[in-house]
């Protein structure tokens, strides 16, 4: 069964203390993976996607990667207004269509 | 701007009351999903529209429909809202395969 996991679920972090959101998956034949911000009461905001093992996108202080079993989501001094959730998604070759499967996300607290 | 909208931001239903929520999109995208996503869960596809077919996700209850008239709309309609049907409903767009999802806002229902 195609998966998608998020760790860790909540992630505290102080102004400028860098850290990493990890994503595992499993999917039998990877289309593609795409990260998601999503602020409370709103929809998913598109960050990045992904579609082969050792591709690293960037943008401000947001980094990610992808291995062949997991993609990494690197904050790089991060500021309170980064504070967010994070949703990996996948879409594999099995799936009708570009259905994604979300994983339940990282909730990212940035205090000043 | 808002390239896909959705309406209302916020629902009140009744126990088994039908309501419906709308999605609209400005951006021609041929592809258009339902998610649902409840409290500290992963978004939930309910079904897809790729131009006018309709496909299903295989546990979306039968309480779930959904209509497309044209590129730009599309329709949720809950028949019986349920307790367990209270969530937020994600509309999100997708022009190919392989792109990202655009997602709205979202519609917040909740159920007395």
């Amino acid at each position: 069964e195609d998966q998608v996991t998020q760790s860790p679920e909540a992630l505290r972090l102080q102004e400028g203390e860098s850290s990493s959101l990890n994503c595992s998956y499993t999917v039998s034949g990877l289309r593609g993976l795409f990260w998601y911000r999503q602020d409370p009461g709103k929809g998913p905001e598109f960050l990045f996607t992904l579609y082969s093992a050792g591709e690293e996108k960037e943008k401000e202080r947001l980094k990610a990667t992808l291995t062949k079993k997991e993609s990494f989501l690197h904050i790089t001094a991060p500021k309170p207004e980064d504070s967010a959730t994070y949703l990996c998604a996948v879409q594999a070759s099995n799936q009708a269509g570009t259905a994604l499967i979300f994983g339940k996300g990282t909730t990212l607290s940035v205090s000043s | 701007d808002a390239m896909v909208i959705q309406n209302p931001r916020y629902q009140v239903t009744q126990f088994g009351k039908p309501v419906t929520l709308s999605c609209s999109q400005t951006l021609n995208h041929n592809v258009m999903y339902w998610y649902q996503q409840k409290s500290s869960q992963a978004p939930k596809l309910l079904f897809h529209y790729y131009d006018k077919d309709f496909n299903n996700e295989a546990d979306t209850p039968d309480n779930f429909q959904s209509r497309r008239p044209n590129t730009s709309f599309c329709f949720l309609d809950i028949r019986s809202p349920g307790l367990g049907d209270a969530a937020m409903y994600l509309c999100a767009t997708t022009g190919s395969t392989n792109q990202p999802q655009h997602f709205g806002d979202g519609t917040r229902l909740s159920i007395l």
